[in-house]
């Protein structure tokens, strides 16, 4: 069983549309992320939500907005879409306010032409 | 603030080789360190974790140890194999934001027959 999945795997789009990313994870964790990372690998954390409540919000254009319908759900849904924001994206979770291992899902590459 | 850095990349080693990935870290407090791994077309997995000083991370065939009077977490493998081709990220935890990993910039491996 997929503990971390996200949909879509790939998402090719034009500059202004509106696109979603899906995360669902099925380990019982409290913590779910959004992670970036961009062409040279570089990972940069976006948003974190524990138990359905925003803990972690790092300086990111308020185009993209998560929402976390469940503490197992937390979606991405990013407006009027940049060159910019191509990259891959990264759903993980976590056991809250630990030192605990992330889990994360295998990506959404992303790219607006 | 926190910050994680790793030696540059690529590295490129033939088969049965000794690996060394050096990672060096600043942090205000004891953070915990963490190597992953992330295999082409997938999101990243925990290798190893260390979360004091003198701890040895392990899962049987790559290691590093927390040495906190050089502020470093070098990964080492005895003999690495093609399969090990990947990116591979340090990161730390220093407990004062949910889950919050930082990472370093990634360092990718490729072993040849």
């Amino acid at each position: 069983d997929t503990a971390v999945s996200q949909t879509p795997k790939y998402l090719v789009t034009q500059m202004g549309n509106d696109k979603s990313i899906k995360c669902e994870q099925n380990l019982g964790h409290d913590t779910m992320y959004w992670y970036k990372q961009d062409s040279k690998k570089f990972l940069k954390i976006m948003f974190s939500y524990n138990n359905k409540e925003l803990i972690i919000n790092e300086t990111v254009p308020n185009r993209f907005s998560p929402k976390s319908p469940d503490k197992a759900h937390l979606n991405l849904h990013i407006n009027s879409l940049e060159l910019g924001d191509s990259a891959v994206y990264f759903c993980a979770s976590s056991q809250a306010g630990t030192s605990s291992p992330l889990h994360f899902g295998n990506g959404t590459r992303l790219t607006v032409t | 603030g926190n910050s994680v850095t790793q030696m540059e990349g690529p590295v490129t080693l033939s088969e049965e080789a000794f690996l060394t990935i050096n990672c060096t870290y600043t942090a205000t407090g004891y953070p915990s360190l963490f190597w992953y791994v992330q295999y082409p077309g997938e999101g990243l997995q925990l290798l190893l974790k260390a979360t004091k000083a003198d701890d040895k991370g392990s899962n049987k065939v790559f290691e590093a140890t927390y040495r906190k009077e050089t502020t470093s977490f070098h990964l080492e493998k005895g003999s690495v194999q093609v399969s090990d081709s990947a990116v591979y990220f340090c990161a730390l935890y220093e407990g004062t934001s949910y889950g919050k990993l930082t990472f370093g910039q990634g360092t990718i491996l490729t072993v040849h027959p």
